[in-house]
């Protein structure tokens, strides 16, 4: 099946800092999801991008089709925006056609 | 408009025994999927439904585990025999369409003792 590699597993960074998470996927790609997980355990949906440029306030994401990566930038980073992060995806071909492939997560630290 | 729940939010449980965890998805939400995330990892696919149907039942670890989704609605998933093993969190999502972006529930925390 598809293969999901996250980087870098954790970043811990100041309040005020700018970041950006890698995704890279080994085959193309039907959906291309970005999570944040909060401590709760909530997965909250942040971008649905199985291609392109979308962006949502400090938050913005790209995927390279092509080039099977995606990027997730967050910037001027808050508190709040600690957790774990993932990046999810859906095969175009292989088992589990249509469950989400999740990423082992990047954990990320934001120090006040 | 409501997201996806699940019932209950916690179920502790004996080796052995048999419980049963409720999705309700998102009104009009074609597709619903159940995921497992054990402690430290990303959540790991179990079992889709488009309507009815287990359009794909690929991710179930064993015949220990059982999904219905009769009216093409709520969804139960069935676990016999538990074991310790199967002490995760098991998450439940729903789209509009096959591919289409995914919403989850908050999860059912399985303990298994």
């Amino acid at each position: 099946g598809i293969q999901v590699e996250q980087s870098p597993p954790d970043l811990i960074l100041q309040e005020g800092a700018n970041s950006t998470l890698r995704c890279n996927f080994s085959d193309s790609v039907n959906n291309l999801q970005w999570f944040h997980q909060n401590p709760w355990g909530q997965l909250i949906n942040l971008f649905y991008i199985p291609s392109g440029t979308k962006q949502n306030g400090r938050l913005s994401a790209t995927t390279v089709a092509t080039e099977r990566y995606s990027l997730l930038y967050i910037s001027s980073s808050q508190t709040t925006d600690s957790g774990v992060y993932f990046c999810a995806v859906v095969g175009v071909t292989g088992g589990g056609a249509d469950g989400l492939t999740f990423g082992k997560g990047t954990h990320l630290i934001i120090q006040p | 408009g409501a997201g996806v729940s699940q019932t209950p939010s916690n179920k502790v449980t004996e080796k052995g025994k048999y419980v049963e965890l409720r999705c309700d998805p998102i009104s009009g939400h074609t597709a619903l999927y159940w995921y497992r995330q054990s402690l430290g990892q990303g959540p790991e696919f179990l079992i889709y439904f488009q309507g009815t149907g287990a359009a794909d039942d690929s991710g179930l670890p064993n015949d220990r585990f059982f999904a219905v989704r009769p009216e093409g609605s709520v969804s139960t998933l069935k676990i016999q025999r538990t074991e310790r093993g199967d002490s995760a969190v098991y998450l439940c999502a729903s789209s509009l369409s096959r591919a289409g972006e995914q919403f989850f529930g908050p999860g059912t925390r399985l303990t298994v003792l």
